[in-house]
């Protein structure tokens, strides 16, 4: 099915551990972005691309990586995770800039731990 | 920057019956869009109605409709004949387009519990 894959769904990690997040779309959308959840807050946006090869800082870059080396994936990833980045995060691409107009696509989200 | 703020964490609601869940955003543009999302246990955001400001007319998607006050800066959702399937975490989102990259904003969340 077209959509938006994330990976993993669920991920326990220890203070200090780094891991990558994968979000992989199959519907050859220029734009992708990450956001994290946290309970009374929303959603907030981390980074995003405009296109492979480009990313650009969100509302809560810091402690976060990415990367777009292929148009259909988009990766984020934690060097050294804290506590406080433990949280639901989820992916989601867009077509356009216009994201309003032709849509945005959500992958279901992967929740994080970190003890 | 822009803002959106839903004020009520929490609603609950008959089944059959209506409900009213509130937003309220801030913004210096014009012309932008507003969403209302769902998210029901599953996690998955649901695009329940989107409202284009330039449009006067509310947005009307099946038992969904909105009430789109744009000088009062307002975005109310309302669900009629509620059913148990209704029950869900509501995101309130606001995306500026034009040149903003498609970015969404987004409220706090509203869960809404269908009471049988």
């Amino acid at each position: 099915n077209a959509g938006v894959t994330q990976t993993p769904k669920f991920r326990v990690l220890k203070t200090g551990q780094s891991m990558t997040l994968l979000c992989a779309q199959d519907m050859n959308h220029e734009y992708m972005y990450w956001y994290r959840q946290d309970p009374g807050m929303g959603l907030r946006l981390i980074h995003y691309s405009v296109g492979e090869g480009t990313t650009a800082k969100g509302e809560v870059p810091d402690g976060y990586n990415v990367s777009r080396l292929k148009k259909q994936n988009f990766l984020l990833g934690l060097e050294s995770a804290a506590p406080s980045q433990t949280s639901v995060y989820f992916c989601a691409s867009s077509l356009a800039p216009q994201g309003a107009v032709y849509g945005y696509t959500f992958g279901s989200g992967t929740r994080l731990t970190v003890v | 920057a822009q803002t959106v703020t839903q004020s009520q964490p929490e609603m609950s609601v008959q089944e059959a019956e209506t409900v009213t869940l509130s937003c309220t955003y801030d913004t210096s543009e014009s012309d932008y869009y507003l969403f209302w999302y769902k998210q029901p246990p599953s996690r998955q955001m649901i695009l329940v109605i989107r409202q284009e400001a330039y449009k006067q007319q509310n947005a009307t998607e099946n038992r969904f409709s909105v009430n789109f006050q744009k000088a009062a800066k307002s975005f109310s959702l309302k669900i009629s004949d509620s059913q148990l399937g209704d029950a869900a975490m509501y995101f309130c989102a606001y995306d500026a387009g034009g040149t903003s990259y498609g970015k969404l904003t987004f409220g706090q969340g509203t869960i809404l519990t269908v009471h049988p």
